[in-house]
């Protein structure tokens, strides 16, 4: 079975400053990698699609990339609303999460 | 304003059952694969089902297979979810999920509380 292992568990950053999150399968995995940002007492929220694509309504400053077994998240200068947690998804499997916080 | 609603949780003895629903709006329902996700307290996102468009195929995560049934009806732009023998570790936040393709889920409901206790 695929393991999704994210990385960090947590990410202390001020705003302004650039996040970047790393999922890594267990073995090679197919395109179809997302990623969900989730606020608490919120439902996930759907950031980025096919590795690379951002969902309807979602700011330039979030980008996705990666193949194979690596792949990023990238925010490109933290708002104070982006500070959350953070899952990459593969399919059936879910990655632990990394939370970005308030440095 | 695609909307989805889900109810039906709430406090149950281990080995009962609970049913809940997800009530769709905004969209043809009838067009979309639909799942169920989980979250534990405090723990991260689990995948616990899916169905397709018509309901002629399903699928389960491991941990609930052969005592969660999922099911829809396009008539009522509903899907639902049976559970039965629910155990301790049952206990989650449970959310529907409108699916984009192969899982990955551009809509969400609010969520219900499933608590599974003596």
């Amino acid at each position: 079975e695929i393991v999704l292992t994210q990385s960090p568990v947590t990410l202390s950053l001020s705003p302004g400053e650039r996040a970047t999150l790393s999922c890594r399968a267990s073995q090679s995995v197919s395109s179809y990698l997302a990623w969900y940002q989730q606020k608490p007492g919120q439902a996930p929220r759907l950031l980025i699609y096919d590795v690379s694509n951002r969902a309807t309504g979602i700011p330039a400053r979030f980008s996705g990339s990666g193949s194979g077994t690596d792949f990023t998240l990238t925010i490109s200068s933290l708002e104070p609303e982006d500070f959350a947690v953070y899952y990459c998804q593969q399919r059936s499997i879910f990655g632990q999460g990394t939370r970005v916080e308030i440095k | 304003e695609v909307q989805l609603v889900e109810s039906g949780g709430g406090l149950v003895q281990p080995g009962g059952s609970l049913r809940l629903s997800c009530a769709a709006s905004g969209f043809t329902f009838s067009r979309h694969w639909m799942l169920w996700v989980r979250q534990a307290p405090g723990k991260g996102l689990e995948w616990v089902s899916v169905i397709n468009t018509d309901g002629s195929s399903t699928d389960y995560a491991d941990s609930v297979k052969g005592r969660f049934t999922i099911s829809r009806d396009n008539a009522r732009n509903t899907l639902y979810l049976q559970m039965n023998s629910l155990r301790a570790e049952d206990t989650a936040v449970y959310y529907c999920a409108r699916d984009m393709s192969w899982l990955q889920s551009d809509y969400w409901g609010q969520g219900t509380l499933v608590t599974v206790s003596s």
